[in-house]
């Protein structure tokens, strides 16, 4: 099993362009999140799915839009981006949300926006 | 709101040192508690986790954390840190009753120095 992976690793934006980051999982999961790693402040919340055709915001969903149409991915996009959301980019996944679940998490995606 | 709160945000080590690192939330309900490691160039992994039962929880690696419910605590500590253990360690909690959604702490960064 791959687990989570991450498309792309990293990526470059000018202020105003949009981009669409593609989360996969092998897991059967039913429960996809994506979150946002900055200095000091651990990972936020950004849109999480608690399954297939289901979305729903975060701590932090300004400026984020998802999708989950299949259930194995989960589409993070982007469409004016700003340099506030230069970050790292973490998708999770959970097999359910029941008391204790383990979120499983991907790689990253550094995006970087000038 | 919820918080979790990591007093400590950079620790230096030598090997063979003790270590403990604090975790404080300011939930008064059920909680369930997680410690994650993110190592260099990594995805976070998860370390241990507390949803019941004994309050002192073994993890991966030799690490152990103490859930302290009338201090609000889940520390964790390990008796004799490696060179390997350097990485970033995050707090993380869910309420019971929330589904499986992570507040995370800022992190803590610890070097373990050879």
């Amino acid at each position: 099993n791959a687990g989570v992976t991450q498309t792309p690793k990293f990526r470059v934006l000018k202020t105003g362009q949009s981009m669409t980051l593609l989360c996969a999982q092998d897991m059967n999961h039913e429960y996809m999140y994506w979150y946002r790693q900055d200095p000091g402040m651990g990972l936020r919340l950004i849109h999480y799915s608690v399954g297939e055709g289901t979305t729903a915001k975060g701590e932090v969903p300004d400026g984020y839009n998802v999708s989950r149409l299949k259930k194995q991915n989960f589409l993070l996009g982007l469409e004016s981006a700003a340099p506030s959301q230069t970050s790292v980019y973490f998708c999770a996944s959970s097999r359910l949300a029941g008391v204790g679940d383990t979120q499983y998490f991907g790689p990253g995606t550094r995006l970087t926006v000038l | 709101a919820q918080s979790v709160s990591q007093h400590n945000h950079h620790v230096i080590l030598s090997e063979a040192a003790s270590l403990e690192l604090g975790c404080n939330y300011s939930y008064g309900g059920t909680v369930n508690l997680f410690w994650y490691v993110q190592y260099p160039g990594q995805h976070l992994q998860l370390l241990l986790k507390y949803f019941s039962g004994d309050p002192l929880v073994k993890g991966i690696k030799g690490f152990e954390a103490e859930f302290i419910k009338s201090k609000f605590s889940f520390n964790l500590r390990k008796p004799s840190v490696q060179w390997s253990d350097t990485a970033e360690y995050f707090c993380a909690v869910n309420r019971g009753n929330a589904g499986n959604m992570l507040t995370f702490g800022g992190g803590t960064r610890l070097m373990v120095k050879p």
